[in-house]
């Protein structure tokens, strides 16, 4: 199985700030990358695909990168509602493993 | 709209059985591909269980930690897919979630989820 390694596990930033979270993966996964954010008592929801496109309706703010076994999720200026959990999947070969997420804090 | 609405979660015993259900609107259940993702109280996510469409025989996928113990099925005329978890174990408690991906590799669409709780 393809093992996910994201970081950090926890983050705390302010309205406005721009910050970064990253996903390793144990082997090449040719951008087969998705990055999904959780609300809490929500269902995981897509942001990104393909490491860099965004799923439908998803604000430019949010941007993905990377390539080979390292990808990064951005997000841009900070808003109220992007306080939330993060987790990167893999998504080229089964079984469909998760990094174990990123909590993003309000400062 | 797409809808997904599991159903079916509680509190059994080590070894007991449970029957999740998952109810769909709002788009072609019966090409679908339909999978259960669960997520444990340590909010690690996991993915279990694939069920194909009919053009794909039903072919069925399952997580080594559930294999044979848990089956997927799915009623095309009622929109639906099923989850029976026999031999449970305290590992097994955790969120479980109905996914739709719509032809990726991908989890396009989740349900509200149901809890599952494993405990003596």
């Amino acid at each position: 199985d393809i093992q996910m390694t994201q970081s950090p596990a926890s983050l705390s930033a302010s309205l406005g700030e721009t910050v970064t979270i990253e996903c390793l993966a144990s082997e090449d996964i040719y951008d087969i990358l998705a990055w999904y954010q959780q609300k809490p008592g929500k269902s995981p929801q897509l942001l990104i695909y393909d490491a860099s496109s965004l799923h439908t309706g998803v604000p430019s703010r949010f941007s993905g990168s990377g390539s080979g076994t390292q990808y990064s999720l951005k997000i841009n200026s900070l808003q109220p509602e992007d306080f939330a959990s993060y987790y990167c999947q893999n998504g080229l070969s089964a079984p469909r493993t998760f990094g174990a997420g990123t909590k993003l804090e309000l400062k | 709209e797409v809808q997904l609405v599991e159903t079916g979660g509680g509190l059994v015993q080590p070894g007991k059985s449970l029957k999740l259900t998952c109810a769909t609107s709002g788009f072609t259940f019966s090409n679908a591909w339909m999978h259960w993702v669960r997520q444990s109280p340590e909010k690690q996510l996991e993915w279990v269980a694939q069920i194909k469409a009919k053009s794909n025989n039903y072919a069925t996928y399952y997580a080594e930690s559930v294999k044979g113990r848990f089956t997927i099925s799915r009623d095309d005329s009622k929109s639906s897919v099923y989850l029976q978890m026999n031999s449970l174990k305290e590992e097994d408690t955790a969120i479980y979630y109905c996914t739709w991906d719509i032809g990726t590799t991908y989890f396009d669409y989740w349900g509200q989820g149901v809890m599952v709780t494993v405990s003596s």
